[in-house]
């Protein structure tokens, strides 16, 4: 079965850190990769995706992401944060070129000390 | 501005009852889907329909129903048969397969009174 994998439910990093989530997927083939991140009621914004190609991605906001093969990991990194970054940050992955929806991991809560 | 609308933001249902959440795009993607966010769970697929009078039960289908008349509009309605409704429901739809990610909407925050 198809599974998203975020180990850290709630994370904590002081203002101007440096910042990495962690995302594994299982998957059949090398799925299709996202970021998403979601601020209190709100939707869920797309940061990045990882298609084919080079395995270092980058995104909005001042986020990457390196997708690596042989650790089935697509992890989220920032080199500093800011107390805006503060929200739920949700990893995803899709299959093939059909359209019959993503699967999600469970989320991690990013908390920013001041 | 293209995008995606969900309505209302907070919707009370008494138990028993059925009740419609909205979903609207003007975004002319062809695949729209329907999400549900409870905490610590993640979201979990309702349903989703990649194509106008067709659509697909997602892993917890049991107690919704959609319909997909319109290619802007894909409604969800909570029944009465769904045990546990109060939840955060999140629409979202993309175009061109998997692999160009989702655009969502903006939520709508279900409570069972």
């Amino acid at each position: 079965a198809q599974s998203v994998t975020q180990p850290d439910i709630h994370i904590t990093v002081s203002e101007g850190a440096s910042l990495e989530l962690r995302c594994n997927y299982s998957y059949g083939a090398t799925p299709y990769l996202f970021w998403y991140v979601q601020s209190p009621g709100q939707g869920l914004q797309l940061l990045l995706k990882y298609f084919s190609g080079d395995t270092l991605v980058q995104g909005i906001k001042g986020f990457e992401a390196e997708f690596k093969r042989s650790q089935s990991s697509f992890n989220l990194r920032k080199p500093s944060v800011h107390w805006s970054d503060a929200a739920e940050y949700f990893c995803a992955a899709g299959g093939g070129g059909g359209a019959d929806g993503l699967t999600f991991g469970k989320g991690t809560h990013l908390i920013i000390q001041p | 501005d293209g995008g995606i609308t969900q309505s209302p933001k907070y919707l009370f249902r008494k138990e028993g009852q059925n009740v419609t959440l909205s979903c609207e795009q003007n975004l002319n993607h062809d695949a729209m889907y329907w999400y549900r966010q409870d905490p610590g769970q993640g979201l979990r697929l309702i349903y989703y329909s990649q194509i106008v009078n067709d659509f697909q039960k997602g892993d917890i289908a049991e107690g919704y129903s959609v319909s997909r008349e319109k290619k802007e509009s894909f409604p969800l309605t909570v029944t009465s048969a769904q045990k546990n409704p109060t939840a955060f429901y999140l629409c979202a739809s993309q175009t061109g397969g998997d692999a160009y990610g989702y655009t969502f909407g903006s939520g709508t925050r279900l409570t069972v009174v």
